[in-house]
């Protein structure tokens, strides 16, 4: 099975903050991989596809990179919607999520 | 616009069973994969089982395997995950979700609100 690991699990922020989450897979996952935000008491929400491909509808300032087994979701700069938990998925090999991070405010 | 609503879910004691449903509406059932995924309280998501297009390919973690069934009614356009041998283990926030494509392998791209189920006596 591919475990899919996230850090840190928590990251303290501000408004305007940039903001860098990684996720490494224990083996190679290709590009296959997916990012979702989950506001709290919600379900979670397409963010990023194949590592790198931004889902229709989300602010530009949401960008994923990587391949192989390590990957990172960047937000340029924080907003006050963007404190929530953020999951990486890898799909190459069945399904597996990270651990997921919370983004708080600082 | 694509909907997913998920029923069936509710208190039950350990040991028994439970059916959720997932309603869905907004695009062409058939042609895509669809699963569901927990979170237990306060943790992280789980993905518990999936199923292709078609209906002929099937996939259960190991934690629900022997207890958990997958199905879909295509004439429906319904979803279904039908669960035996309930442990308090499975508590948790269930999710019906949507593929992107209707084979293996896939990413989310539609979640519904969820329906919880807790096990407990």
């Amino acid at each position: 099975d591919i475990q899919m690991t996230q850090s840190p699990s928590t990251l303290s922020a501000s408004v305007g903050d940039r903001v860098t989450i990684t996720c490494r897979a224990s083996q190679s996952i290709s590009s296959w991989l997916a990012w979702y935000q989950q506001r709290p008491g919600k379900a979670p929400k397409l963010l990023i596809y194949k590592a790198s491909s931004l889902e229709s509808g989300v602010p530009s300032r949401f960008s994923g990179s990587g391949s192989g087994t390590e990957f990172t979701l960047t937000i340029s700069s924080l907003q006050p919607d963007d404190f929530a938990t953020y999951y990486c998925q890898q799909y190459n090999s069945y399904w597996t999520f990270g651990q997921g991070t919370k983004v708080e405010i600082k | 616009e694509v909907q997913l609503l998920e029923s069936g879910g509710g208190l039950v004691q350990p040991g028994g069973s439970l059916r959720l449903s997932c309603a869905a509406s907004g695009f062409t059932f058939s042609d895509y994969a669809m699963s569901w995924v927990r979170q237990a309280p306060g943790k992280g998501l789980d993905w518990v089982s999936a199923i292709s297009g078609s209906g002929g390919s099937t996939y259960y973690a190991d934690s629900v395997k022997g207890r958990f069934t997958i199905s879909r009614d295509i004439s429906k356009n319904t979803l279904f995950l039908q669960m035996h041998s309930l442990r308090a283990e499975d508590t948790a926030v269930y999710y019906c979700a949507k593929g992107h494509i209707s084979g293996w392998y896939f990413y989310i791209d539609c979640w519904g609100q969820g329906t919880l189920v807790t096990v407990s006596s």
